[in-house]
């Protein structure tokens, strides 16, 4: 089955304590990107990358990290969380190059900093 | 800068009454626009692209590059589409990048 696969789906963690959300797709897709979503302010882009080692900041990235060694897969790591970062998070992928291309969305993770 | 409006947060309509989401677009070229949807619990999907013009699940929604807006809408409103509905804009031979509104939450009451 087609699909993007994140992991946890669920993390309670305390300030500091550096933790890897990992997401992973089945369809070659050339684009990934990571998403958080907070109540009222609805899905921000954190990084995006458009390929293999190519990855670039989206519009709230501070405090994640990203990198991608390989296509399927495109980790975010938060070195040191704050309660801030508390918030849902999806990642989402899709091809690269066409019009109307569909984003494909992770089941996301919840995650509670405290 | 590309912007996405949608003015109601919330959204309570009666089941059978009809329904409109409204979105607005700030973007000087020419945009792709898409509606996705994220039901209960679920992640978000796609629910149509402007390029389609088809309708889904009895949803449409009509570019009207005048008013620059994007409004989804849909004639009878049933009870399983009650559900959190985010309009989006991506620039037109660009990157992939969606820029997402606040998104406006739907329910339906029977």
């Amino acid at each position: 089955e087609a699909q993007v696969t994140q992991n946890p789906r669920y993390l309670i963690t305390v300030t500091g304590k550096k933790l890897t959300v990992t997401c992973s797709q089945n369809m070659n897709h050339e684009y990934m990107s990571w998403y958080r979503q907070d109540p009222g302010l609805g899905l921000r882009q954190i990084y995006y990358s458009m390929n293999v080692e190519v990855t670039d900041k989206g519009d709230v990235p501070e405090g994640y990290k990203v990198s991608r060694k390989e296509k399927r897969n495109f980790p975010l790591i938060l070195e040191s969380p704050s309660p801030n970062q508390t918030s849902l998070y999806f990642c989402a992928s899709s091809l690269q190059g066409r019009s109307y291309n569909e984003q494909f969305f992770g089941p996301g993770t919840r995650l509670t900093v405290l | 800068a590309q912007r996405v409006t949608q003015p109601e947060k919330l959204l309570s309509v009666f089941k059978g009454a009809p329904v409109e989401l409204k979105c607005n677009y700030s973007y000087s070229g020419s945009p792709e626009l898409f509606w996705y949807v994220q039901y209960s619990r679920q992640r978000l999907q796609l629910l149509l692209r402007h390029i389609s013009r088809e309708s889904i699940k009895g949803f449409t929604a009509d570019l009207n590059k005048g008013e620059t807006s994007f409004h989804l809408k849909k004639p009878f409103a049933q009870e399983e589409d009650s559900a959190m509905y985010y309009c989006a804009l991506r620039e037109r031979g660009g990157s992939e990048k969606l820029v997402f509104g606040k998104g406006t939450k739907l329910t339906v009451n029977p």
